[in-house]
């Protein structure tokens, strides 16, 4: 069966220090890959998506950067974190095919201070 | 532009009362509509989707959901709402060759004892 993985659970980082989030998927392959935040009261952001292995969409501009080294590897990035970085941070995968959801990681909680 | 409204923030009910939660999307063709289970600090857990087909969807947990094309909506309901229920609930759509996947804002649900 798929799992999906996601580290760190909780992170508190200061103002102006880099970032690294990790999310992998095993149990799949060639997976569609998908980075969401979450802030406070406002739902869930589509963030960066993948198709494949280096391909990457931002659907929205930010202080971030996503990368996708190998297949089942999705990777969110920040050189010089900000306030407004902070929320929680949701990784998911779905197969190629177009009729199937996604499934999600347990998430990480960004506190920048 | 695809998108999803959920036009209720926050919803109360008593334990045993009914639920229905709104879901609006906009999206030129025929789209593939999901329901998703938040708890605190938590994962999404999927409830029930929607591809094609019957327009009424059963799912997990005494859920269902029913597709209007005419209303662009997909609203889920519950008959009688358990304590257990109480969590935030998202509505989500596949978009964009199917390879984007939006989110609504979400829907805090609590429910009274």
């Amino acid at each position: 069966s798929q799992t999906i993985h996601q580290w760190p659970a909780t992170l508190v980082q200061p103002v102006g220090s880099p970032l690294s989030l990790e999310c992998t998927v095993e149990g799949t392959s060639n997976p569609n890959l998908y980075w969401y935040r979450q802030a406070a009261g406002r739902g869930l952001q589509l963030l960066f998506y993948s198709i494949g292995i280096g391909q990457i969409s931002s659907e929205v501009p930010q202080n971030l950067s996503a990368s996708r080294p190998q297949d089942r590897q999705f990777i969110l990035s920040s050189k010089k974190l900000l306030l407004s970085d902070s929320g929680f941070y949701l990784c998911a995968w779905r197969s190629g095919r177009v009729n199937t959801e996604a499934f999600f990681g347990q998430g990480t909680r960004l506190t920048v201070v | 532009a695809q998108s999803v409204t959920q036009p209720d923030i926050h919803i109360t009910v008593s334990e045993g009362a009914s639920l229905e939660l709104r879901c609006n999307y906009s999206y030129g063709a025929t789209p593939y509509l999901f329901w998703y289970v938040q708890s605190p600090g938590q994962g999404l857990q999927l409830l029930l989707k929607y591809f094609s087909g019957d327009t009424l969807v059963q799912g997990i947990k005494g859920f269902e959901a029913e597709f209007k094309r005419s209303q662009s909506s997909f609203n889920l309901r519950k008959p009688s709402v358990h304590w257990s229920d109480a969590a935030e609930y998202f509505c989500a759509v596949a978009a964009g060759n199917f390879n984007k996947f939006y989110f609504g804002s979400g829907t805090k649900l609590n429910v009274k004892p």
